[in-house]
């Protein structure tokens, strides 16, 4: 069955300093990986995704991700972040073909210090 | 275009009470999706909607029912609201992909509360 495990469920960092988003997924074949981030009272914004190729993929507002096979992980990063960045992050897992039922992981909420 | 729109955007019943939950998109998108999220658990889905007459469960179904009324619009029903069931019901839609794009669009989100 396809998992998603973000280890961090509320990270803490000051404003400029870099900022890594753990995510490790369970699936049976490569899937569709993607990052959305959702604001206070909002809906969810994707940030960006993986399909294949080139395995660091960038995104808006300044973040990318890395695509690690090998690990089974697809961490997000940004090298210095804004407080407008205070968000909860999702991780999600979608299969290639079909209906593309996304699995999330359980989020992780960013708190940006001053 | 105004995306993914979800009414209401509110709403509090008593146990028992029934109630439809509606969701639209002017994107020209196959696919509709209804997930509810829950503190620490992330998004769930519910039912899904690969094209215009075709339904399917989700991973959490059990409570709920859906109707795809036309290519626009896919509404979800409770039919007798349980505590249970209080969360944010998040409306997703998603075009027919491609090789390169493949990603859904969220809705605002519907907050209900039963109790």
């Amino acid at each position: 069955a396809q998992s998603v495990t973000q280890p961090d469920i509320h990270i803490t960092v000051s404003e400029g300093a870099s900022l890594e988003l753990r995510c490790n997924y369970s699936y049976g074949a490569t899937p569709y990986l993607f990052w959305y981030v959702q604001s206070p009272g909002q809906g969810l914004q994707l940030l960006l995704k993986y399909f294949s190729g080139d395995t660091l993929v960038q995104g808006i507002k300044g973040f990318e991700a890395e695509f690690k096979r090998s690990q089974s992980s697809f961490n997000l990063r940004k090298p210095s972040v804004h407080w407008s960045d205070a968000a909860e992050y999702f991780c999600a897992v979608g299969a290639k073909q079909g209906a593309q039922k996304l699995v999330f992981g359980q989020g992780t909420r960013l708190t940006i210090n001053p | 275009n105004a995306g993914v729109t979800q009414t209401p955007k509110f709403q509090v019943l008593k146990t028992g009470q029934s109630m439809t939950l509606q969701c639209a998109q002017d994107m020209n998108h196959n696919s509709m999706y209804w997930y509810r999220q829950d503190p620490g658990m992330g998004l769930r889905l519910i039912y899904y909607s690969a094209s215009e007459g075709t339904t399917d469960k989700g991973e959490v179904p059990n409570g709920y029912n859906v109707s795809r009324l036309n290519k626009r619009e896919f509404s979800l029903r409770l039919e007798s609201a349980a505590p249970s069931q209080t969360s944010v019901y998040f409306c997703a839609s998603r075009r027919r992909p491609t090789v390169s794009y493949n990603e859904q669009f969220f809705g605002p989100g519907t907050r209900l509360t039963v109790l």
